[in-house]
């Protein structure tokens, strides 16, 4: 399957803790995108990671990808009650569509 | 628009009926694509539209599963004869472009339930 995997399945944290989540994926990829999912409806697009790049920030978030193990990490720092989601890494392998993971259930208790 | 539009936010239908669901992407977004996830899964893949025409439509399930793009904007997921293994929340997402640099937006998506 060229479908990727993320690791935890779920994550259990406190209100001010770092949480990481990791991707693995099996085939060459032009970009690996992340997407949080609030309540099992729409997907929100968080941040690209380029094949070029190893190391990219957004805020609280912070992603790297290293395309010789094929993995990929997103870092929430300092996470809060509405961090709250399940988290999803994508990534395009062909010409046009992106290829999505399972998912990461991650809950922050206040 | 604004965002990603699809409609009905939630649909029951019986076994055996055909049922539409729309979707309205952001104005100008030549990609669409269809996804659906079923409970505490991840997004499978259906079926891609560039402009009007489908270059990939790969992941439709079934000949039961038909889609179409009309004016290069709402397209319609048609599903017929629904079966129980249908149940699942269909997710439509648009991207300016249609080689995947960018991010795609989500609508909130179709609930669908079949009894």
């Amino acid at each position: 399957s060229q479908q990727g995997e993320e690791d935890p399945q779920a994550l259990s944290i406190q209100e001010g803790e770092n949480a990481t989540m990791n991707c693995s994926y099996k085939t060459s990829i032009n970009n690996l995108q992340w997407y949080r999912q609030n309540s099992g409806r729409g997907l929100v697009h968080l941040i690209l990671i380029r094949s070029n790049e190893r190391e990219k920030h957004s805020g609280r978030l912070r992603v790297t990808l290293d395309t010789s193990k094929k993995s990929s990490s997103l870092l929430i720092t300092a996470s809060r009650a509405a961090d709250t989601a399940s988290y999803f890494c994508a990534f395009r392998s062909g010409y046009s569509t992106l290829t999505f993971g399972k998912g990461t259930m991650l809950l922050v208790s206040p | 628009g604004a965002g990603v539009s699809q409609s009905p936010s939630n649909k029951v239908t019986e076994k055996g009926k055909d049922v539409e669901l729309r979707c309205d992407p952001i104005s100008g977004h030549t990609a669409l694509y269809w996804y659906r996830q079923s409970l505490g899964q991840g997004l499978e893949f259906l079926i891609y539209f560039q402009g009007n025409s489908a270059p990939d439509k790969s992941g439709l399930p079934s000949d039961r599963f038909s889609a179409e793009r009309t004016g290069g904007s709402v397209s319609t997921l048609t599903i017929q004869r629904t079966q129980q293994e249908d149940s699942a929340v269909y997710l439509c997402a648009s991207s300016s472009t249609g080689n995947a640099n960018y991010g795609y937006t989500f609508g909130s998506g179709t609930r669908l339930t079949v009894v």
